[in-house]
């Protein structure tokens, strides 16, 4: 069974501009979470998508949104991107809610913003 | 909300040394309790859970953890460290059945001395 992948796996984006991530779950995976991994911080986490529906959402501002799709793929965007948004993004599948499942997580995408 | 503080974001053991990487959470329910490591440039894998029942959990790679209310914590122990347990650890806990999200410690460096 092939794991979770994300793409792209590097991005370098200047200020203000925006950027969208995409990661394909595990097949029969129905949840996607989207975490925020910095040095310091560990992972921080955005939000959780189950069933096309945002199931929880972390304390991040506006410019982070995401969606799912009806085959469970889940891209997150980031708007008006600013220096302090250069992080890992990982994204993780699980077969159900993710508080009480394993989540698969991907190997994440490298975003540096200058 | 719950929350997770993991005591030490760098701890050396030398080789065959005991491995102790403490976890202490904050949660207003009876918790789900998880270990993940990360090897450097990949995403997180799931080591062990703890969700309810026998309080001491056996995981992969002879890792194992002790679930104590009484002291609200989660330690992750390997009786003899290997060279390849270099990596970074991360507690993390849920609500459960609760449909919450789960939170993630700042995580554990593990290094390993020869």
């Amino acid at each position: 069974k092939a794991g979770v992948t994300q793409t792209p796996r590097y991005l370098i984006k200047t200020r203000g501009q925006q950027v969208t991530l995409s990661c394909s779950p595990i097949s029969g995976h129905r949840s996607v979470s989207w975490y925020q991994q910095t040095p310091g911080q560990g992972l921080q986490f955005l939000f959780e998508y189950f069933s096309e529906t945002q199931r929880n959402k972390g304390n991040f501002p506006g410019r982070f949104s995401g969606r799912q799709f009806s085959n469970s793929r889940s891209e997150m965007n980031v708007s008006t991107l600013e220096l302090g948004d250069s992080a890992l993004y990982l994204c993780a599948s699980s077969l159900d809610r993710a508080g009480n499942n394993e989540q698969f997580f991907g190997p994440g995408t490298r975003l540096t913003v200058l | 909300a719950q929350s997770v503080t993991q005591l030490g974001s760098h701890v050396s053991v030398s080789e065959g040394a005991l491995v102790l990487l403490r976890c202490n959470y904050s949660s207003s329910v009876p918790p789900y309790l998880f270990w993940y490591v990360q090897y450097p440039n990949q995403g997180l894998q799931l080591l062990l859970k703890y969700t309810t029942g026998a309080t001491l959990v056996k995981g992969i790679n002879g890792f194992e953890a002790e679930f104590k209310k009484s002291e609200t914590s989660f330690h992750l122990t390997k009786p003899s460290a290997h060279m390849s347990d270099a990596a970074e650890y991360f507690c993390a806990v849920s609500e459960g059945n609760r449909d919450d999200k789960i939170i993630f410690g700042k995580g554990t460096r593990l290094h390993i001395l020869p």
